[in-house]
């Protein structure tokens, strides 16, 4: 199972751009990189998944080198809403497949300074 | 919208009580999970189920068990409650994944127990 390793915490000011890098250097070929957001006192929430190159939503870009051993969250121009803990996740979305499911870490903890 | 709903937001019980945490999905999900979230230790799977009646240990399933009945109710079960099962507790769903669909766990709220 990949392990993923990402900051702890980070601070920004209003308006900036974060990026928040995670690294999972035992990333599998069937692995997928995905992104949850963690509000206080609510349950984690879906933000973006990959498996390579870049994707891009409403919400946020994930970058992801050709390598698969990182991968980059992109927050475009936060605002003190931002403020969350961010997971990077790695594993098989075939569940039933056999394989563990997606498996949360820590997290970072993204303050937003006004 | 998908509604994953849990039985209480808020429990308080005695050590070695038996305690049932139940977790609803209203969106047909087949793969359902519980998870625990403690300060400094992020979200740690306890167990998971991809269908009725099936369960799959995560990584920290000792002291618990769970129930799968029906296909939009999952339960959790604290045998003998101790007080280092006091955390809140988090339950998922997810759907069977078709080719290109994300893979998107739903969260319900959240139930903080607290054993004494």
């Amino acid at each position: 199972l990949a392990k993923t390793t990402q900051p702890i915490s980070m601070d920004s000011y209003e308006g900036q751009e974060v990026n928040i890098t995670c690294s999972h250097n035992n990333i599998a070929t069937n692995d997928y990189i995905t992104w949850y957001q963690q509000f206080p006192s609510q349950g984690p929430r879906f933000i973006i998944q990959g498996y390579k190159t870049k994707v891009t939503n409403e919400v946020a870009s994930l970058f992801i080198p050709a390598d698969r051993k990182s991968s980059t969250l992109s927050l475009p121009r936060v605002s003190l809403s931002d403020t969350a803990v961010y997971y990077c996740l790695v594993g098989d979305p075939a569940l039933n497949s056999g394989n563990t499911p997606l498996v949360f870490g820590k997290g970072t903890r993204l303050s937003v300074i006004a | 919208d998908v509604k994953v709903t849990q039985s209480s937001r808020y429990l308080v019980k005695r050590t070695g009580e038996k305690v049932f945490l139940e977790c609803v999905q209203d969106m047909d999900h087949e793969n359902m999970f519980w998870y625990r979230q403690d300060p400094g230790l992020g979200l740690r799977l306890i167990y998971f189920s991809y269908d009725v009646k099936m369960k799959e240990k995560g990584d920290i399933p000792e002291g618990y068990s769970v129930s799968r009945e029906k296909k939009e109710r999952f339960s959790l079960i604290l045998e003998s409650a101790s007080t280092n099962q006091t955390s809140m507790y988090l339950c998922a769903s997810s759907s069977l994944l078709r080719t290109g669909e994300e893979d998107t766990q739903y969260f319900g709220p959240g139930t903080r127990l607290t054993v004494l």
